[in-house]
């Protein structure tokens, strides 16, 4: 099957600071690419979805300029949490999906925490 | 916006049959996804409907009635390492999943 990581597995970080996160589709081209944040006992909320070569789409109510997407490959789509605050500490998944599939396939998740 | 409603939480018995039930209503519909996920990891892949009826996969089945918007999935002969959280979730449009909030199976011996 298909199989997306993502990197790093875990990270702190302190209030004020950047971080970034990275979604690779190992085996496959993935023409569109999803970010999720997860918050305990909760499920899935979708944040964006970005396509190789063309500025993400946001979903309502998630800032654009503090969550920076780039999806600059077929296998490589970047999330970047600007000047974090600890509200930001979640889980971040990437789901990515093939050219001519339904089905997303999700990376491992990232937990965030900041400080 | 989406409405996607599951229980929030079942419990069931080692070997028993478990079913949960799950009702959208959503602008747009293009299949309906059921993911495992246990704490801390990534949603794992079930099973997929969009047409109506039963679809079967060993242990578990999914099924699906788009005229009255509900799915439910069924998990037979349970194993304690079913004990996690099961996402419904509908794909509404530009491949967009929109998730329901899950629902906690506790599997007890």
């Amino acid at each position: 099957g298909a199989v997306v990581s993502q990197h790093p597995s875990r990270v702190i970080c302190k209030s004020g600071t950047s971080v970034k996160i990275e979604c690779r589709s190992l085996d496959f081209q993935a023409t569109t690419m999803f970010w999720y944040r997860q918050f305990p006992k909760q499920s899935l909320m979708l944040m964006a979805t970005s396509n190789e070569g063309s500025k993400a789409t946001y979903e309502q109510g998630v800032e654009k300029d503090k969550f920076l997407i780039n999806h600059a490959s077929l296998t490589l789509s970047t999330l970047t949490v600007t000047s974090a605050h600890p509200e930001d500490s979640s889980f971040y998944i990437c789901s990515a999906r093939g050219h001519h599939d339904h089905e997303q396939y999700f990376g491992p998740g990232t937990r965030l925490t900041v400080t | 916006g989406q409405n996607i409603d599951q229980p929030t939480e079942m419990t069931a018995t080692e070997g028993a049959i478990v079913q949960i039930n799950c009702t959208y209503q959503t602008s747009g519909f293009n299949g309906l996804f059921w993911y495992q996920q246990h704490a801390g990891e990534a949603p794992t892949f079930l099973s997929y409907n969009v047409l109506d009826g039963l679809e079967e996969k060993g242990r578990f089945s999914s099924f699906l009635s788009r005229s009255k918007g509900y799915s439910y999935l069924l998990l037979k002969e349970l194993q304690m390492k079913d004990s996690a959280s099961y996402l419904c979730a509908v794909v509404t449009g530009d491949y967009k999943l929109s998730f329901g909030a899950g629902t906690t199976v506790t599997v007890r011996a």
